[in-house]
């Protein structure tokens, strides 16, 4: 069984501060990990992902994410935040054995202040 | 745009209905994944489909059916709604079967049950 656990259902931070937003993950064989944005009103957009190639992967829009196997984690950066950055932010999981379910976690809403 | 398109964008039905939602999947992709969104369970796998043939299935109700035609589209069927169906429901599609295929949303069908 695969699960995820965002750290953190609200982050604010003030425009041109860095964004950290947590992930944890659970799975018993390698995994697939995902980021995806939701803006209100619309569908998820994917910002990265990672398949098991480098561990450090960067995505759309300035945004980056480090997998660390010991931590079983994999947290979302962005060194510097804009007020488009606002939106709910979903990490995911997928595993080889499992098709191509996405198990997301709860989502973190991000708020970034002038 | 994700080329991943969804019909209707809003339904609002009575308990005891039944609704039909559709989904048209991103030119190639061969595998259709249906997801609920709703505050309290947040993202759900519901099924998957890949190339005409049920794949995976999630927490899927017995009311819930789906399946996927000849020419790749895909439709859920939501049976003897009840008010907590109410919810975002999503279609994704990929290229492939299993692993890191990342999966295109569509914008989602909001569904009211009242």
């Amino acid at each position: 069984a695969q699960s995820v656990t965002q750290l953190g259902s609200h982050v604010s931070v003030s425009e041109g501060a860095l964004v950290l937003l947590r992930c944890n993950y659970s799975s018993s064989v390698p995994p697939y990990l995902f980021w995806y944005v939701q803006y209100p009103n619309q569908g998820l957009q994917l910002l990265l992902k990672y398949t098991s190639a480098a561990t450090l992967v960067k995505g759309i829009n300035g945004f980056e994410a480090e997998f660390k196997k010991s931590e079983t984690s994999f947290h979302l950066t962005k060194p510097s935040a804009h007020m488009s950055d606002a939106a709910e932010y979903f990490c995911a999981v997928s595993t080889g054995t499992s098709y191509g379910k996405l198990t997301f976690g709860q989502g973190t809403i991000l708020t970034v202040h002038p | 745009d994700s080329g991943v398109t969804q019909t209707p964008k809003h339904l609002i039905t009575a308990t005891g209905q039944r609704v039909t939602l559709r989904c048209s999947p991103r030119s190639g992709d061969l595998s259709v994944y249906w997801y609920q969104q709703s505050l309290d369970q947040g993202l759900q796998f519901l099924i998957q489909y890949y190339n005409g043939e049920e794949r995976a299935k999630g927490n899927i109700l017995e009311r819930f059916s789906a399946q996927q035609f000849p020419d790749l589209h895909s439709e859920l069927n939501l049976s003897s709604l009840e008010l907590g169906d109410s919810a975002l429901y999503f279609c994704a599609s990929s290229t492939g079967l299993a692993g890191p295929y990342e999966q295109y949303f569509g914008p989602g069908t909001r569904l009211t049950v009242t």
